[in-house]
Protein backbone atom coordinates (compact mmCIF):
# COMPACT_ATOMS: atom_id res chain seq x y z
CA UNK A 1 0.00 0.00 0.00
CA UNK A 2 0.92 3.51 -0.19
CA UNK A 3 3.13 4.91 2.32
CA UNK A 4 2.38 8.47 4.25
CA UNK A 5 5.35 9.44 6.59
CA UNK A 6 5.01 11.45 9.84
CA UNK A 7 7.09 13.47 11.72
CA UNK A 8 8.41 13.74 14.47
CA UNK A 9 6.94 10.57 16.25
CA UNK A 10 7.04 12.04 19.71
CA UNK A 11 7.92 15.36 20.61
CA UNK A 12 8.02 17.32 24.15
CA UNK A 13 8.26 20.76 24.19
CA UNK A 14 8.00 24.01 27.04
CA UNK A 15 5.07 25.54 27.06
CA UNK A 16 4.44 28.75 24.75
CA UNK A 17 6.61 27.44 22.38
CA UNK A 18 5.63 25.77 18.77
CA UNK A 19 5.83 22.96 17.40
CA UNK A 20 5.58 21.99 13.53
CA UNK A 21 4.29 18.07 12.59
CA UNK A 22 4.83 17.18 8.74
CA UNK A 23 3.13 14.39 7.01
CA UNK A 24 4.73 13.29 3.61
CA UNK A 25 3.09 11.06 0.66
CA UNK A 26 6.27 8.82 -0.17
CA UNK A 27 4.92 7.21 -3.68
CA UNK A 28 1.40 9.01 -4.38
CA UNK A 29 0.36 12.72 -4.79
CA UNK A 30 -1.76 13.32 -1.93
CA UNK A 31 -4.93 15.75 -3.51
CA UNK A 32 -6.40 16.19 0.15
CA UNK A 33 -4.57 15.58 3.58
CA UNK A 34 -6.58 15.51 6.92
CA UNK A 35 -4.93 16.29 10.33
CA UNK A 36 -6.79 14.09 13.52
CA UNK A 37 -6.02 14.75 17.27
CA UNK A 38 -6.85 11.79 19.46
CA UNK A 39 -7.23 11.96 23.36
CA UNK A 40 -6.20 8.67 25.44
CA UNK A 41 -9.56 6.19 24.84
CA UNK A 42 -11.03 8.30 22.56
CA UNK A 43 -12.00 8.28 18.42
CA UNK A 44 -10.54 10.43 15.96
CA UNK A 45 -11.51 14.06 15.90
CA UNK A 46 -11.10 15.59 12.32
CA UNK A 47 -9.55 18.77 12.97
CA UNK A 48 -9.15 20.60 9.55
CA UNK A 49 -8.83 18.66 5.68
CA UNK A 50 -6.26 20.23 3.71
CA UNK A 51 -6.10 20.48 -0.53
CA UNK A 52 -2.50 21.42 -2.28
CA UNK A 53 -2.70 25.06 -2.84
CA UNK A 54 -5.28 26.37 -1.06
CA UNK A 55 -6.44 27.31 2.80
CA UNK A 56 -7.52 24.40 4.53
CA UNK A 57 -10.97 24.05 5.96
CA UNK A 58 -11.06 23.45 9.86
CA UNK A 59 -13.68 21.59 11.76
CA UNK A 60 -16.10 23.81 14.14
CA UNK A 61 -14.29 24.32 17.36
CA UNK A 62 -10.99 23.86 16.23
CA UNK A 63 -8.79 27.40 16.53
CA UNK A 64 -7.34 27.78 12.66
CA UNK A 65 -5.02 30.73 14.38
CA UNK A 66 -3.43 27.95 17.02
CA UNK A 67 -3.47 24.88 14.57
CA UNK A 68 -1.44 26.38 11.45
CA UNK A 69 -2.10 23.66 8.48
CA UNK A 70 -0.15 24.62 5.51
CA UNK A 71 -0.47 22.08 2.11
CA UNK A 72 2.58 23.39 0.06
CA UNK A 73 2.74 20.64 -2.38
CA UNK A 74 1.12 17.33 -3.12
CA UNK A 75 3.25 15.41 -1.09
CA UNK A 76 3.51 17.47 2.08
CA UNK A 77 1.51 18.91 4.46
CA UNK A 78 2.45 20.40 7.65
CA UNK A 79 0.77 21.00 11.31
CA UNK A 80 2.17 23.89 13.42
CA UNK A 81 0.66 24.04 16.78
CA UNK A 82 1.35 27.11 18.04
CA UNK A 83 2.17 28.32 21.48
CA UNK A 84 1.55 25.04 23.12
CA UNK A 85 0.03 24.59 26.17
CA UNK A 86 -0.57 21.26 28.59
CA UNK A 87 -3.73 20.89 27.37
CA UNK A 88 -2.97 20.51 23.41
CA UNK A 89 -1.03 17.19 24.55
CA UNK A 90 -2.74 14.57 22.66
CA UNK A 91 -1.51 11.94 19.86
CA UNK A 92 -2.02 14.05 16.25
CA UNK A 93 -2.70 11.61 13.10
CA UNK A 94 -2.26 12.97 9.61
CA UNK A 95 -3.79 10.88 6.62
CA UNK A 96 -3.64 11.19 2.81
CA UNK A 97 -5.89 10.48 -0.20
CA UNK A 98 -6.30 10.89 -3.92
CA UNK A 99 -9.26 11.04 -5.61
CA UNK A 100 -12.30 8.80 -4.34
CA UNK A 101 -9.20 6.10 -2.60
CA UNK A 102 -8.66 5.02 0.28
CA UNK A 103 -7.09 7.10 3.27
CA UNK A 104 -3.54 6.24 4.22
CA UNK A 105 -2.25 6.98 7.47
CA UNK A 106 0.61 8.31 9.02
CA UNK A 107 2.67 6.87 11.97
CA UNK A 108 1.06 10.21 14.57
CA UNK A 109 2.98 12.01 16.54
CA UNK A 110 2.64 12.18 20.32
CA UNK A 111 3.33 15.83 21.64
CA UNK A 112 3.25 16.16 25.08
CA UNK A 113 3.60 19.75 26.40
CA UNK A 114 5.29 20.61 30.20
CA UNK B 1 -27.18 13.38 12.27
CA UNK B 2 -24.09 12.22 12.40
CA UNK B 3 -22.88 11.32 8.77
CA UNK B 4 -20.81 7.70 9.90
CA UNK B 5 -22.18 5.86 13.32
CA UNK B 6 -21.32 3.10 14.61
CA UNK B 7 -21.66 1.44 18.01
CA UNK B 8 -19.23 2.56 20.41
CA UNK B 9 -19.06 -1.11 22.32
CA UNK B 10 -17.48 -2.35 23.71
CA UNK B 11 -17.78 -5.58 22.10
CA UNK B 12 -16.51 -9.12 23.37
CA UNK B 13 -16.54 -12.00 21.86
CA UNK B 14 -14.90 -14.79 22.96
CA UNK B 15 -11.73 -16.36 21.02
CA UNK B 16 -12.92 -18.50 17.75
CA UNK B 17 -16.38 -16.43 17.88
CA UNK B 18 -17.79 -14.28 14.76
CA UNK B 19 -16.80 -10.85 15.69
CA UNK B 20 -19.78 -8.57 14.11
CA UNK B 21 -19.46 -4.51 13.60
CA UNK B 22 -21.67 -2.63 12.04
CA UNK B 23 -21.91 1.30 10.74
CA UNK B 24 -24.72 3.42 8.99
CA UNK B 25 -23.80 6.63 6.96
CA UNK B 26 -25.94 9.30 5.94
CA UNK B 27 -25.37 10.64 2.45
CA UNK B 28 -26.73 8.53 0.38
CA UNK B 29 -24.35 9.25 -2.63
CA UNK B 30 -21.82 7.41 -0.93
CA UNK B 31 -19.39 5.29 -3.26
CA UNK B 32 -16.38 3.91 -1.45
CA UNK B 33 -16.21 2.21 2.28
CA UNK B 34 -13.50 1.29 4.65
CA UNK B 35 -12.81 -0.42 7.69
CA UNK B 36 -9.86 0.14 9.53
CA UNK B 37 -8.14 -1.24 12.55
CA UNK B 38 -6.38 0.71 15.23
CA UNK B 39 -4.48 -0.75 17.66
CA UNK B 40 -4.09 1.57 21.38
CA UNK B 41 -1.34 3.94 21.05
CA UNK B 42 -1.47 3.74 17.08
CA UNK B 43 -2.63 4.81 13.80
CA UNK B 44 -4.95 3.00 11.89
CA UNK B 45 -4.31 0.88 9.30
CA UNK B 46 -6.60 -0.61 6.31
CA UNK B 47 -8.39 -4.03 6.61
CA UNK B 48 -11.06 -3.57 3.55
CA UNK B 49 -12.40 -1.39 1.40
CA UNK B 50 -16.13 -2.14 -0.33
CA UNK B 51 -17.22 -0.24 -3.78
CA UNK B 52 -20.31 -2.38 -4.88
CA UNK B 53 -23.06 -3.97 -2.74
CA UNK B 54 -22.72 -7.05 -1.74
CA UNK B 55 -19.49 -9.21 0.53
CA UNK B 56 -16.47 -9.42 0.02
CA UNK B 57 -13.86 -11.42 1.77
CA UNK B 58 -10.72 -11.22 2.78
CA UNK B 59 -9.29 -13.67 4.90
CA UNK B 60 -11.20 -13.94 7.94
CA UNK B 61 -13.01 -10.62 6.95
CA UNK B 62 -15.90 -9.99 5.14
CA UNK B 63 -16.96 -6.59 4.84
CA UNK B 64 -21.02 -6.36 3.61
CA UNK B 65 -22.31 -3.10 1.82
CA UNK B 66 -25.95 -2.82 1.64
CA UNK B 67 -26.17 0.80 -0.03
CA UNK B 68 -30.15 0.80 -0.42
CA UNK B 69 -29.91 0.29 3.35
CA UNK B 70 -26.69 2.77 4.06
CA UNK B 71 -25.21 -0.01 6.03
CA UNK B 72 -21.96 -0.93 5.74
CA UNK B 73 -20.64 -4.39 8.04
CA UNK B 74 -17.57 -6.37 8.87
CA UNK B 75 -17.41 -9.55 9.83
CA UNK B 76 -14.01 -11.26 11.90
CA UNK B 77 -14.47 -15.02 12.08
CA UNK B 78 -12.42 -17.32 13.96
CA UNK B 79 -11.56 -14.11 16.26
CA UNK B 80 -8.39 -14.40 17.43
CA UNK B 81 -7.02 -12.21 20.99
CA UNK B 82 -4.62 -10.82 18.53
CA UNK B 83 -7.95 -8.89 16.92
CA UNK B 84 -8.40 -7.11 19.82
CA UNK B 85 -8.59 -3.23 18.83
CA UNK B 86 -10.94 -0.55 17.80
CA UNK B 87 -12.40 -0.65 14.20
CA UNK B 88 -13.33 2.25 12.32
CA UNK B 89 -15.82 2.62 9.67
CA UNK B 90 -15.29 5.27 6.80
CA UNK B 91 -17.37 6.50 4.15
CA UNK B 92 -16.12 8.78 1.09
CA UNK B 93 -18.88 11.14 1.02
CA UNK B 94 -17.77 13.39 -1.45
CA UNK B 95 -14.75 12.53 -3.47
CA UNK B 96 -11.74 13.38 -1.03
CA UNK B 97 -14.43 13.60 1.87
CA UNK B 98 -13.61 11.02 4.14
CA UNK B 99 -15.46 10.84 7.25
CA UNK B 100 -15.07 8.34 10.11
CA UNK B 101 -16.92 6.45 12.45
CA UNK B 102 -16.22 6.81 16.30
CA UNK B 103 -15.21 3.46 16.09
CA UNK B 104 -16.21 0.31 17.63
CA UNK B 105 -14.08 -1.38 20.60
CA UNK B 106 -13.46 -5.13 20.29
CA UNK B 107 -12.05 -7.74 22.59
CA UNK B 108 -11.54 -10.96 21.72
CA UNK B 109 -11.57 -13.17 25.22
CA UNK B 110 -9.17 -16.38 25.08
Amino acid sequence: GAVVSQHPSRVICKSGTSVKIECRSLDFQATTMFWYRQFPKQSLMLMATSNEGSKATYEQGVEKDKFLINHASLTLSTLTVTSAHPEDSSFYICSATTANTEAFFGQGTRLTVV
Amino acid sequence: QKEVEQNSGPLSVPEGAIASLNCTYSDRGSQSFFWYRQYSGKSPELIMSIYSNGDKEDGRFTAQLNKASQYVSLLIRDSQPSDSATYLCAVNIDNNDMRFGAGTRLTVKP
